[in-house]
Formats: C-alpha cells, structure tokens, sequence
C-alpha cells in the first residue's frame, strides 16, 4: 500500500512562492501519476495538476504560468512549487497518487494547510 | 464554476436511498471514465467509484455508479449514518486538457 507524507511552508507573504514536497512510501512508485489537489476554506476539491510516468505534466489552465510539479524518483519525492502567491491561494493542499490501473486519485497526504497574509 | 454540475446537497433517512447527479459535456463525461470521491469533513477524499461504475475492493456495494452520455449517477441504497459526507466527481476535460472535479454535494443523513 503507498502512503504519502507532505511537507511545507504553511504561512505565505503575498507574492512569495509556495514549496510542497511529498514522500511515496511503499508500493510501486511507477504504477502511479503524481499529483496536487487543494480546497479553499469551504470549498470543493481544485485540481492544480499532475505528472504521468513519462514526466509529462499537465496543469489548471487558472494556474498555468505559476505552478510547477516535479517529481524526484530517486528519493520516491514529488513536489508543487506556485509562484506569486495571493490570498485567493490560501487552501488546504492534498499531494496525491493517481493510479494508473483505475485512473483515480486512491492515495493521498495528510493535506498541508497554506496560509497567505502579509 | 464548475464544468461539473452537481446539486449542491441532498439528504435521506437511515435506511432509504439517494441519487446525486453530476452533468458534463462531450469532452468530459461524454468521453472518459469518471471518478466519484467520498469526502467526510476533516479527511482526505476517498475512491468510491472508477470507470463510471467500478467499486474498489473495500467500497460496501450499497454505493454504485452509472452513466448515461454526458451525466453520471452515484447511487446509495440503505443509508447509514456514517454516509453523511461531501461527494465529488472528476473526470479528464478533453477540452481543458485537465482534469476537473464537481462543485461537491453534501449528504445529510437526517
């Protein structure tokens, strides 16, 4: 079974860069793509975006230009890296694994709460 | 705004059914498998379906799926009280070229 633990910075300045890191413990780190999921105060899930197993990445469109997702198998580690931070970005933030044999996001972290005030 | 709809919450007593809809396009639910994800407040969502009506072993089959072109259904039979949860489904938009999820449906188990 994969389990994820996250890591970061949870208290932003505004324009600041966000930095999330996420460690894949156990089973097959090439069976899955590697993604972010947020959700702002109340709100629903946002996905911000994933890499597949060839390293191809595809982002929100609302986020293209500031978001980068990386991913560092060697150390089984992927990371969310958003630039420019505003308020509108403070969120609780999930680093997830999206398998690829059903398609779907069955493992996540225990979520990273992101606070952006200046 | 979503490219999802999903009717923001319904609700049903312990032991009745229930249905939450969520509405989509060509490029999304018309075309690629869809996810429904069961989010109880204060965890992280859970798989509940794959593939438009798929249980992953472990999910009761109280709770299925079903799909009819551009819309989805999640169906739960015999509510239970541990039930009460927000629902989400998600889906690849072909257009967006990204993946979407629904605004969410809050279930209310009364």
């Amino acid at each position: 079974q994969v389990q994820l633990q996250q890591w970061g910075a949870g208290l932003l300045k505004p324009s600041e860069t966000l930095s999330l890191t996420c460690e894949v413990n156990g089973g097959s780190f090439s069976s899955y793509y590697w993604g972010w999921i947020r959700q702002s105060p109340g709100k629903g899930l946002e996905w911000i975006g994933e890499m597949n197993q060839s390293g191809s990445t595809n982002y929100n469109p609302s986020l293209a230009g500031r978001v980068t997702i990386s991913v560092d198998a060697s150390k089984k580690q992927f990371s969310l890296k958003l630039t420019s931070v505003t308020a509108a970005d403070a969120a609780l933030y999930y680093c997830a694994g999206l398998y690829d044999r059903i398609g779907a996001f069955d493992t996540w972290g225990q979520g990273t709460v992101v606070t952006v005030s200046s | 705004q979503s490219v999802l709809t999903q009717p923001p919450s319904t609700s049903g007593s312990p032991g009745q059914s229930v249905t939450i809809s969520c509405s989509g396009g060509s490029f999304n639910i018309g075309n690629n498998p869809v996810t429904w994800y069961q989010q109880v407040p204060g965890t992280a969502p859970k798989v509940l379906i794959y593939s438009n009506y798929e249980r992953p072993s472990g999910v009761p089959d109280r709770f299925s799926g079903s799909k009819s072109g551009t819309s989805v259904s999640l169906a739960i039979s015999g509510l239970q009280s541990e039930d009460e949860a927000y629902y989400y489904c998600a889906v690849w938009d072909d257009g967006l070229n990204s993946r979407v999820f629904g605004g969410g449906t809050k279930l209310t188990v009364l």
